[in-house]
């Protein structure tokens, strides 16, 4: 059963515009969220995590959101760049011992 | 540093053939992982290691085995191939700090047919 859920499977957005990814999940015993890119052919490289203390954390472009009563977090990227073009996954553990990925978020970014 | 590696990068294996894919960070990294990711699908976290001489199993850890006897090397290991095993498998690691990030390597495409 999915523990951490992505429901848009892809997402364009115009370069210089806000990019919104959103994930779900279902174990409210989850106390650290983060995001990763996936480029093909690449193993994900980690962007941003936000701990569940926290309601946002925010990295330069990159902003996650998480709301705990709604078991939801999101990530903004403002500007979007051409080069954010790429396959985004939430992940999610409890702990540092299991992590559970979403099936992640395909964004274009159109110059 | 190279950080986590993986070899081989591709491999096609025979049902019922066995094989082992090798995995090496040089980060001084506690804690290491192996995953799967099925086209279309996120990953799936087949077993872990807090440190060496310690592994326990994740997910979907069935038809997989592995070790740790360094800090350095988790290879995992398929006894008997099967076709449902044909996946792209990740090696990752971190440390016991920090934004509980992981270090991915680039990844083994195998195909079992």
């Amino acid at each position: 059963d999915q523990q951490v859920k992505q429901n848009s499977p892809s997402l364009s957005v115009q370069e210089g515009r806000i990019s919104i990814l959103n994930c779900d999940y279902t174990n409210s015993m989850f106390d650290y969220f983060l995001w990763y890119k996936k480029y093909p052919a690449e193993g994900p490289t980690f962007l941003i995590s936000i701990s569940s203390i926290k309601d946002k954390n925010e990295d330069g472009r990159f902003t996650v959101f998480l709301n705990k009563s709604a078991k939801h977090l999101s990530l903004h990227i403002v500007p979007s760049q051409p080069g954010d073009s790429a396959v985004y996954f939430c992940a999610a553990s409890e702990g540092r011992n299991q992590f559970y990925f979403g099936t992640g978020t395909s964004l274009t970014v159109i110059p | 540093n190279a950080g986590v590696t993986q070899t081989p990068k591709f491999r096609i294996l025979k049902i019922g053939q066995s094989m082992t894919l090798q995995c090496t960070q040089d980060m001084n990294h506690n804690y290491m992982y192996w995953y799967r990711q099925d086209p279309g699908m996120g990953l799936k976290l087949i077993y872990y290691s807090v440190g060496a001489g310690i592994t326990d199993k994740g997910e979907v850890p069935n038809g997989y085995n592995v070790s740790r006897s360094t800090t350095e090397d988790f290879p995992l290991r398929l006894e008997l191939a099967a076709p449902s095993q044909t996946s792209v498998y990740f090696c990752a690691s971190s440390y016991p700090s920090g934004q509980n990030e992981q270090f991915f390597g680039p990844g083994t495409r195998l195909t079992v047919l």
